[in-house]
C-alpha cells in the first residue's frame, strides 16, 4: 500500500531557529513529491520535486528530494511567527490514471516569538 | 480571478440530517476532489471526479455522496449514514498532468450538534 510518513508530527521552536521537516514515502512508480503549507484554511503550494538532489528554494524555504532513500526534507531558516502552520507532504505516483495524490498526516509547526 | 469557492465556511448539522457542501471552480480544471481533514489524520480522500458525469470512491466514501453534472461544480452530500461527520472538508481541483499539484478551496467546517 502506498503511504507517506511525515515527522515530526509536531514541532515548537523559537523565532530565528532553523527547522527541518521530514517526509518519507513508499509509492509504486514515483512521479513527484509536493509540499504544501496550511495556515488556517486552504493548503497553499510550496514546491514540487521530481529529480533527486536538486534543491528548490523560495526565500527562507528550501526542499530537496532523495529518490534512492525515498525521502524529502523541507528546511526553513530564520523562522518567523508567520511560518507557524501545518506543512503537508504529498506524493504522486507515475502512471496515475486516477490523478490521485497521497498525503502524509502533516507536521504542525509553531514558532514562538 | 480564478479559484475554488467552498460554501458555507461553517455548517452545523443535527444528527440524522443530510447536508450538502458546495464546491465551485472557475479554473477550467478537469479533475475535482473532496478530502476530509481530522486532527492528526492528515487529508483523507472521500471522492474524486476526472470528468463530468463520472466519479470514483476514495478511501473513506461510506456515508458520503457526490455528483458532477457540470465541470465547475462538485457538491458533496454528507448523509445520515456517516457516523462521525464532524470534520474540516477540503475541495480541490487539478488539470490533467498538472505541474503544481492541486488548487484547494478554503474549506468547510462541519459540526454535528
Amino acid at each position: 500500500e502506498d503511504k507517506v510518513v511525515q515527522s515530526p508530527l509536531s514541532l515548537v521552536v523559537h523565532e530565528g531557529d532553523t527547522v527541518t521537516l521530514n517526509c518519507s514515502y513508499e509509492v509504486t512508480n514515483f512521479r513527484s513529491l509536493l509540499w504544501y503549507k496550511q495556515e488556517k484554511k486552504a493548503p497553499t503550494f510550496l514546491f514540487m520535486l521530481t529529480s533527486s538532489g536538486i534543491e528548490k528554494k523560495s526565500g527562507r524555504l528550501s526542499s530537496i528530494l532523495d529518490k534512492k532513500e525515498l525521502f524529502s526534507i523541507l528546511n526553513i531558516t530564520a523562522t518567523q511567527t508567520g511560518d507557524s502552520a501545518i506543512y503537508l507532504c504529498a506524493v504522486e505516483p507515475l502512471m496515475n490514471r486516477d490523478d490521485k495524490i497521497i498525503f502524509g498526516k502533516g507536521t504542525r509547526l509553531h514558532i514562538l516569538p | 480571478d480564478g479559484g475554488i469557492t467552498q460554501s458555507p465556511k461553517y455548517l452545523f448539522r443535527k444528527e440524522g440530517q443530510n447536508v450538502t457542501l458546495s464546491c465551485e471552480q472557475n479554473l477550467n480544471h478537469d479533475a475535482m476532489y473532496w478530502y476530509r481533514q481530522d486532527p492528526g489524520q492528515g487529508l483523507r480522500l472521500i471522492y474524486y471526479s476526472q470528468i463530468v458525469n463520472d466519479f470514483q470512491k476514495g478511501d473513506i466514501a461510506e456515508g458520503y455522496s457526490v455528483s458532477r453534472e457540470k465541470k465547475e461544480s462538485f457538491p458533496l452530500t454528507v448523509t445520515s449514514a456517516q457516523k462521525n461527520p464532524t470534520a474540516f472538508y477540503l475541495c480541490a481541483s487539478s488539470i490533467h498532468r498538472r505541474e503544481y499539484g492541486y488548487t484547494f478551496g478554503s474549506g468547510t467546517r462541519l459540526t454535528v450538534v
